[in-house]
């Protein structure tokens, strides 16, 4: 079993739908857990971030983790054509220790 | 804030010569720099851990000796990707830690080399 999983799709929802990515994940000392956007071609983006448990606004965006379950999500409300790109999770487990990434998830936003 | 920047964004060059990328962290220091090797379709793989002042820590399986790394500044790292190959045509980010951040990493653009 790998570290991460992410679910690759690609993912397509029209313009306005709310959209749900979500990673699981084996290694319970994961304590940093955050979220990435990557526009084809470009370096990823960082858009949320969270330690430890819990849920966290920014915008249009909620992250959630949920620890007991090894379970981490991204929420995107009234999606764009603009969120579409591939979205990777990433977590870690203690200051100094590099990220472990998912495989990403592709998202097509249309108009 | 939280600037990263790679140079140059896309390379080229024979088979044999060896090619530089340089990462900038421009508004903070990153006494942690990581560089990451991205084939299509595929997500980010950690080619080395670089901290400044000392040498870096490579990846089981990277090659320390053909992908030369130098962080000798809070604000620079550099991969040398040394004798290159065709195989080694691929998409190269770095990213650099803050040095008062215990988590976030922030990514440079990237740097896309072909070898002919």
């Amino acid at each position: 079993q790998k570290e991460v999983e992410q679910d690759p799709g690609p993912l397509s929802v029209p313009e306005g739908a709310i959209v749900s990515l979500n990673c699981t994940y084996s290694n319970s000392a994961f304590q940093y857990f955050m979220w990435y956007r990557q526009y084809s071609r470009k370096g990823p983006e960082l858009l949320m971030y969270t330690y430890s448990s819990g849920n966290k606004e920014d915008g249009r965006f909620t992250a959630q983790v949920d620890k007991s379950s090894k379970y981490i999500s991204l929420f995107i409300r009234d999606s764009q054509p603009s969120d579409s790109a591939t979205y990777l999770c990433a977590m870690r487990n203690q200051a100094g220790t590099a990220l472990i990434f998912g495989k990403g998830t592709t998202l097509s936003v249309s108009s | 804030g939280a600037v990263v920047s790679q140079h140059p964004s896309w390379v080229i060059c024979k088979s044999g010569t060896s090619v530089k990328i340089e990462c900038r962290s421009l508004d903070f220091q990153a006494t942690t720099m990581f560089w990451y090797r991205q084939f299509p379709k595929q997500s980010l793989m950690l080619m080395a851990t670089s901290n400044e002042g000392s040498k870096a820590t490579y990846e089981q399986g990277v090659e320390k000796d053909k992908f030369l790394i130098n962080h000798a500044s809070l604000t620079l790292s550099t991969l040398t990707v040394t004798s290159a190959h065709p195989e080694d045509s691929s998409f190269y980010i770095c990213s650099a830690r803050p040095g008062t951040s215990e988590g976030e990493q922030f990514f440079g653009p990237g740097t896309r080399l072909t070898v002919l």
